[in-house]
């Protein structure tokens, strides 16, 4: 089956500094991915829609200068946290799909941020 | 605007069967998901519904009516491991995925 790959799966950060997050597609090939965050007991926020070679779409309230999002290649895209603040702790999940459908989607392990 | 609803906690026994129900409202309607998430780990797909009726897999059967915006959730002959939350999700016109909250299920022994 589709198996998609985040990493890390878990990392502590000083205010300030910035956090890479990777997510591949190991066996598939991904147009779009997705990045997600969920805050603990809450429903999954979509955060922004990426799409290899071109610009990643985010969604209202999202910003695009702190969370940087990188689609280089058909199955690699990076979310990176920049300037890192401790509210934006959270649970961070890619996903993508290998139908131009986008159904149904595969979910990475997801990325647990700790800012202290 | 859009919404899904689905209860917020559950309880069964082990071995019995529950079912998990999803209601929404959203602009179009491109299709319904199930999805199961352990606690601190990503969701795992379970179903997916575009047409009416009833999908069977396994012990999990999901069931959709899109004339009443309806879905649910069956789980059968459940085990410790079905301990988990449920999301319901469901891709509106514009194909983007709006999700429920989802229902953590608790199995007792």
């Amino acid at each position: 089956g589709a198996v998609v790959s985040q990493h890390p799966s878990r990392v502590i950060c000083k205010s300030g500094t910035s956090v890479k997050i990777e997510c591949r597609s190991l066996d598939f090939q991904a147009t779009t991915m997705f990045w997600y965050r969920q805050f603990p007991k809450q429903s999954l926020m979509l955060m922004a829609t990426s799409n290899e070679g071109s610009k990643a779409t985010y969604e209202q309230g999202v910003e695009k200068d702190k969370f940087l999002i990188n689609h280089a290649s058909l199955t690699l895209s990076t979310l990176t946290v920049t300037s890192a603040h401790p509210e934006d702790s959270s649970f961070y999940i890619c996903s993508a799909s290998r139908s131009a459908e986008g159904l149904p989607l595969h979910f990475g392990n997801g990325t647990r941020l700790t800012v202290t | 605007g859009q919404n899904i609803d689905q209860p917020t906690e559950m309880t069964a026994t082990e071995g019995a069967i529950v079912q998990i129900n999803c209601t929404y409202q959203t602009s179009g309607f491109n299709g319904l998901f199930w999805y199961q998430q352990h606690a601190g780990e990503a969701p795992t797909f379970l179903s997916y519904n575009v047409l009416d009726g009833l999908e069977e897999k396994g012990r999990f059967s999901s069931f959709l009516s899109r004339s009443k915006g309806y879905s649910y959730l069956l789980l059968k002959e459940l085990q410790m491991k079905d301990s988990a939350s449920y999301l319901c999700a469901v891709k509106d016109s514009n194909y983007q995925l709006i999700w429920g909250a989802g229902t953590k299920l608790i199995i007792k022994p």
